[in-house]
Formats: C-alpha cells, sequence, structure tokens
C-alpha cells in the first residue's frame, strides 16, 4: 500500500466509550499529523510527532491522547469524549517537520460522531 | 495572531474560469500551499509557492505576492469534477502550517 491510511472511516461512540483511531504512512516521512476538522473552520493542529517523538501538542483536552511507537504508525486514543469533539479526524505525514515544497499527504480521516 | 483569509463559496459554470483568493496575516512565511478537497476525501497536494509570481500546472495556476499578503488560485477550463473545497495555508516563521476555513467550489453545468 503507499500513501496514508486511517482506519476506521466512520465511528460512532458514547460519551463513556473508549476508543482509538489508527494512521499508517508508508512513504518512509519522518514527521506525522493529527488534525481536527470542523465544518467551516480552518483545520486544527493536534498532535505533530517527528521521528517518533511527539513536538507539538496545541493545548488538546486530556481525552485526547496520542501514541507512536514506530515512524510508519500514529494512534490516536479517545476517551470520555463530548458532543463538541465530533468532527473528522485527519492524519497527515511529511517527509521532513514542515515539509515546504511537496506539503503534506493527508489520509481520508475518519468521520468521528460522538453520542 | 494569524490569520488566513478565503471566501467561504464559490459558484462557476463547466468549462469557465475561477480565481479563489487567498490573504494572510502570519508570523514569518515560507511559503503557501493550495490544497482540494472533495467531501469525504483527504486534502491533496495541489501548489507550492514560496516566491512572487504565478505557478501554471495544467488547467490550475497559483499566484504569490509575498508584500501584499495574498494568492490566488486560478482553475481554467473548469470541469464537473472540480466541485470541492481548495484550502489556502501557509508555512509560517516555525515552519507550522496555519489554514484557512477553505473556499467550496460549486460548478454547474
Amino acid at each position: 500500500e503507499t500513501g496514508v491510511t486511517q482506519t476506521p472511516r466512520h465511528l460512532v461512540m458514547g460519551m463513556t466509550n473508549k476508543k482509538s483511531l489508527k494512521c499508517e504512512q508508508h512513504l518512509g516521512h519522518n514527521a506525522m499529523y493529527w488534525y481536527k476538522q470542523s465544518a467551516k473552520k480552518p483545520l486544527e493542529l493536534m498532535f505533530v510527532y517527528s521521528l517518533e517523538e511527539r513536538v507539538e501538542n496545541n493545548s488538546v483536552p486530556s481525552r485526547f491522547s496520542p501514541e507512536c511507537p514506530n515512524s510508519s504508525h500514529l494512534f490516536l486514543h479517545l476517551h470520555t469524549l463530548q458532543p463538541e469533539d465530533s468532527a473528522l479526524y485527519l492524519c497527515a505525514s511529511s517527509q521532513t517537520l514542515g515539509e515546504p515544497n511537496y506539503g503534506y499527504t493527508f489520509g481520508s480521516g475518519t468521520r468521528l460522531t460522538v453520542v | 495572531g494569524q490569520n488566513i483569509d478565503q471566501p467561504t463559496e464559490m459558484t462557476a459554470t463547466e468549462g469557465a474560469i475561477v480565481q479563489i483568493n487567498c490573504t494572510y496575516q502570519t508570523s514569518g512565511f515560507n511559503g503557501l500551499f493550495w490544497y482540494q478537497q472533495h467531501a469525504g476525501e483527504a486534502p491533496t497536494f495541489l501548489s507550492y509557492n514560496v516566491l512572487d509570481g504565478l505557478e501554471e500546472k495544467g488547467r490550475f495556476s497559483s499566484f504569490l505576492s509575498r508584500s501584499k499578503g495574498y494568492s490566488y488560485l486560478l482553475l481554467k477550463e473548469l470541469q464537473m469534477k472540480d466541485s470541492a473545497s481548495y484550502l489556502c495555508a501557509v508555512l509560517d516563521s516555525n515552519y507550522q502550517l496555519i489554514w484557512g476555513a477553505g473556499t467550496k467550489l460549486i460548478i454547474k453545468p
């Protein structure tokens, strides 16, 4: 496989559930990102990993917990979410941190609905 | 604060030309990106401008004026498949991407 793959594509969870989103890239990239995309709002950067080390956490609530076990995989663990957390969660990767020229490669996202 | 402005929605006719504008105010500048995102799909890279001027790639062109904090994406010979959201993003001095909210482009036959 090539590109960035995210699973699941759709997720409905209750506020007391625990679930995880998975992202996988086969591009040999060294940086990976989690973004939240809400309707009519700019993409919100949540977490950044470079060479498996977290380098950015943009004041994200602790109910979101990232994990990067190796340079190809990124997880977002979810627990006790709120309805306002319903959004499209996008994973992206880039050759290096903040890579110009070629930008980021995005996955198709996980559409999360919290009920 | 940092800000990227682009129109929320635009409508154009198949076969025509449309220009999507983007203005930005950021802490430093290391380039501007345009991405295309079809509904329910991943954003895909269209262009990257770091120097002033026009870059052409087939039916799509992107223009940058750093002194004016302004860019536009020009789409020619519009096709129905060009109906999508177009995202403008600027790489700031810390090499962080600052995103606009996107412009939804609707193409009518």
